[in-house]
């Protein structure tokens, strides 16, 4: 099976500027998230989705961040404006419900300069 | 605050011999660990599980220990072999049917030929 696909694979902007990053999560896999793993640490959990509703969203900064699934498919996280303390690398991964081992993409990786 | 601890942020292993990593965790309500393993520029693939109401998961070259009383739980590689060269990330999950996770900080493990 086709894995998770992300894009842009890495993006330099400058702060106060904005960014989108796209992902394609495993076909009939109803749960997305979004994760950043900044330097050094392990993968904190942004945004979670299943189907095409928010079930967790507590750790995402909603000041400057966005996200959406439309249509239970496909997701965009977005930053408006970026900082300097959102460089770090944005995974996405997708699970069937229920499944914990769930798949990742290889991610995007930011710099905010 | 890190409720999920990887104290050791790399090791390094004869090739043939045991790999032992550890990892620590604060919060009590957790009751599903996993192990993933992750390639530099690539996203962390699910590598093992266990559930809390066992103290050890087999799967070939490696097996999962969880101590419960301790809140421990530590990945064992045996023999370790030179593909085994990578970041490895403990994480945990509150729930199940809640597949959040949270993510330990990684320990780099090098296995020398």
């Amino acid at each position: 099976e086709a894995g998770v696909a992300q894009s842009p694979r890495y993006k330099i902007i400058e702060k106060r500027q904005s960014v989108a990053f796209w992902c394609n999560p495993i076909s009939g896999h109803a749960t997305l998230y979004w994760y950043q793993q900044i330097l050094g640490q392990g993968p904190k959990l942004l945004i979670q989705f299943q189907n095409n509703g928010v079930v967790d969203d507590s750790q995402l900064p909603k000041d400057r961040f966005s996200a959406e699934r439309l249509k239970g498919v496909d997701s965009t996280l977005k930053i408006q404006p970026a900082k300097l303390e959102d460089s770090a690398v944005y995974l996405c991964a997708s699970s069937s419900i229920g499944n914990y081992g769930y798949t990742f993409g290889s991610g995007t990786r930011l710099t905010v300069v | 605050d890190q409720q999920v601890k990887q104290n050791s942020p790399s090791l390094s292993v004869q090739e043939g011999r045991i790999s032992i990593l550890n990892c620590d965790y604060t919060n009590s309500m957790f009751d599903y660990f996993l192990w993933y393993k992750k390639y530099p520029a690539e996203g962390p693939t699910f590598l093992i599980s266990i559930s809390s109401i066992k103290d050890k998961n087999e799967d070939g070259r490696f097996t999962v220990f969880l101590n419960k009383s301790a809140k421990h739980l530590s990945l064992h590689i045996v023999p370790s072999q030179p593909g085994d060269s990578a970041v490895y990330f403990c994480a945990a999950s509150v729930q199940r049917g809640n597949e959040k996770l949270t993510f330990g900080t990684g320990t780099r493990l090098t296995i020398i030929p």
